[in-house]
């Protein structure tokens, strides 16, 4: 069946480094989706990704979307302490079908 | 207008007695999604109800849990005969579509169980 993967599963940095959490899909996707779960929270979706190649952009935040439909990453540039939180990727295949989720501690 | 809202926000019951989680989805939202978390870890999908079909139960880990939605609005989800395993934080979710379309979903705030 359908699988996504996400990594890494942790990640710690210090604030004002970059960070990158990556998606993989068994199977190609129809689109992608980010949420974020902020510690204690639920998660918030922040983006989907639709076509081929397709790189979106919200302020440090720089999602993309593989050409072959199949994987997906998010990029922080020069974290902060409010971007803590677990980032999870949807992708939509058949069906949305949830990562795992990375989890992104910033140490200042 | 009001999100996803889930009570009770937090459960402890005694290992082997029933528990019931309920979610009110936000109103038109035809689809309807219960994960559960465990600590520190990812979605693990539980059931889906879309309209007046048939639900994805594929995702229930026994058949201690059950789910209901009744008037394709609020949900039930029901664990008998607890067990410690099956404390976790239950999230339940809506979306205006099925997951057949390409809608977010909207995560209620979740009901953290815990079982002694």
């Amino acid at each position: 069946g359908q699988q996504v993967m996400q990594i890494p599963q942790y990640q710690h940095v210090q604030e004002g480094e970059d960070f990158t959490t990556y998606c993989n899909s068994s199977t190609t996707l129809s689109n992608i989706q980010w949420y974020k779960q902020r510690p204690g929270g639920h998660p918030v979706f922040l983006i989907q990704l639709v076509k081929s190649g397709e790189v979106k952009k919200q302020k440090r935040l720089t999602f993309q979307f593989g050409e072959a439909k199949k994987n997906s990453s998010l990029h922080i540039t020069a974290t902060q302490t409010t971007d803590v939180g677990t980032y999870f990727c949807a992708g939509k295949g058949n069906k949305l079908v949830f990562g795992a989720g990375t989890i992104l501690r910033v140490k200042s | 207008g009001a999100g996803v809202s889930q009570s009770p926000s937090n459960k402890v019951t005694e290992k082997g007695k029933d528990v019931e989680l309920r979610c009110d989805p936000i109103s038109g939202h035809t689809a309807l999604y219960w994960y559960r978390q465990s600590l520190g870890q990812g979605l693990e999908f539980l059931i889906y109800f879309q309209g007046n079909s048939a639900p994805d139960k594929s995702g229930l880990p026994s058949d201690r849990f059950s789910a209901e939605r009744t008037g394709g609005s609020v949900s039930t989800l029901t664990i008998q005969r607890t067990q410690q395993e099956d404390s976790a934080v239950y999230l339940c979710a809506s979306s205006p579509r099925g997951r057949e379309s390409s809608y977010e979903q909207y995560f209620g705030p979740g009901t953290r169980l815990t079982v002694t």
